[in-house]
């Protein structure tokens, strides 16, 4: 069975700062990971995905992410946050059928 | 990239009653999938909609309880039926296309 595992509930950093969001997987085959963020009142947004190749992948809002394979990892990061990044981030995992994590809500202090 | 268009946005129900909720997309496709988000909590999959068939409910969600039509490939309905304060949840239509999943607006449900 498919899991993902997200191990911080909320995360607080300065603007400016950089930032690292956790998520650790359980899937049988290569796994297909996304990186989705939800802004209050708002819907689904994919930020980044992988499935093969470069395990540096990058995506929209100067997000990046790096699949780790021996760490069954698929960590995000972003160098310098911005007071718009506050929001809900899920990690999953799956194809079309998707496994969230529990997702990790990040504030952002001015 | 394909367009999911969700609706209602939001509605506040009596208990008891039931709510269907509409999914239209953009271009064909063979699945489509109903997510529910509790309060404060992440998405979990309710079930699969296949086109032509019954769909496929996850471990703790039942037929009975929410109804699923697909009767083309671009349109999908989810009904909660005789809801409770329980149910008040955002409900989710998704569709994946080139590995990519992509979600409607969702639906705020609130339950009295």
């Amino acid at each position: 069975a498919q899991s993902v595992t997200q191990p911080d509930i909320h995360i607080t950093v300065s603007e400016g700062a950089s930032l690292e969001l956790r998520c650790n997987y359980s899937y049988g085959a290569t796994p297909y990971l996304f990186w989705y963020v939800q802004s209050p009142g708002q819907g689904l947004q994919l930020l980044l995905k992988y499935f093969s190749g470069d395990t540096l992948v990058q995506g929209i809002k100067g997000f990046e992410a790096e699949f780790k394979r021996s760490q069954s990892s698929f960590n995000l990061r972003k160098p310098s946050v911005h007071w718009s990044d506050a929001a809900e981030y899920f990690c999953a995992v799956g194809v079309g059928k998707l496994t969230f994590g529990t997702g990790t809500r990040l504030t952002i202090i001015p | 990239s394909a367009v999911i268009s969700q609706k209602p946005s939001r509605d506040i129900c009596q208990r008891g009653t039931s709510l269907t909720i509409q999914c239209q997309v953009d271009s064909q496709v063979t699945m489509m999938f109903w997510y529910r988000q509790q309060p404060g909590q992440s998405l979990t999959l309710i079930a699969t909609a296949n086109q032509g068939s019954e769909a496929t409910y996850e471990s703790g969600f039942v037929i009975d309880k929410f109804p699923i039509s697909r009767p083309n490939l671009t349109f999908s309905t989810l009904t909660v039926s005789n809801m409770s304060p329980e149910d008040s949840s955002i409900y989710l239509c998704s569709m994946e296309m080139n590995t990519e999943a992509f979600f409607g607006q969702g639906t705020r449900l609130t339950v009295v």
